[in-house]
């Protein structure tokens, strides 16, 4: 069974801190997707990762891809209030599975 | 496009009854699954499917049936409810096999009582 372990759980911050949000896995994975949810809603893509090393930027938000495609990390700069969500990794498999992290709660106090 | 529709968004069950949960999509998505959240467990994989008459088992099956006979449709049975299902369910339905997004309904919050 391949499991996505997200660190840390919950995490409260002042607004206009910097934080990092962090997904490990000991599988591979042929990409590594953020989502966010919100309350009563369902999970929303924010970026897919696919290429060992790689970067991307979702303005304030920046995800990263091990090199080894088993992690991924979030990191989300000037904290603002409208962050505030649940945030979920999920890793895809190749053969149709997307198995998800246990999610990290995140509020953003202002 | 109305994306991902699930029914129906509540629901109370007695133990022991039996229900189904309805999940349709109109994006022509090859692969649909369904999940469970649980507070401070994630979304857990119950079922899926990678086409019309293909379904297979995800991480937490037990106590779920599925089908498809559509392309459309991937509905979820419970036959016998039971109190440890008591759960909000998504169903997400995906386009392709790899890498690619998921869209999720906006849930069916289950109670069993």
């Amino acid at each position: 069974t391949q499991l996505l372990e997200q660190s840390p759980q919950f995490l409260s911050i002042q607004e206009g801190e910097n934080l990092t949000v962090y997904c490990n896995s000991s599988s591979v994975f042929s990409s590594l997707q953020w989502y966010r949810q919100e309350p009563g809603e369902g999970p929303v893509l924010l970026v897919t990762v696919v290429t060992g090393g790689e970067v991307k930027k979702l303005k304030r938000l920046t995800f990263q891809f091990g090199d080894a495609r088993k992690d991924s990390s979030l990191h989300i700069t000037a904290a603002q209030p409208g962050d505030t969500g649940l945030y979920l990794c999920a890793g895809c498999s190749g053969a149709g599975e997307i198995i998800f992290g246990k999610g990290t709660r995140l509020h953003i106090l202002p | 496009n109305a994306g991902v529709t699930q029914t129906p968004k509540f629901q109370v069950l007695k133990t022991g009854q039996s229900m189904t949960l309805q999940c349709a999509q109109d994006m022509n998505h090859e692969y649909m699954s369904w999940y469970r959240q649980d507070p401070g467990m994630g979304l857990r994989l119950i079922h899926y499917s990678v086409g019309a008459g293909i379904t297979d088992q995800g991480e937490v099956p037990n106590g779920y049936n599925v089908s498809r006979s559509t392309t459309e449709d991937f509905p979820l049975r419970l036959l016998s409810a039971a109190p440890s299902q008591t759960s909000v369910y998504f169903c997400a339905s995906t386009m392709g096999q790899v890498n690619t997004e998921a869209f999720f309904g906006q849930g069916t919050r289950l109670t069993v009582v």
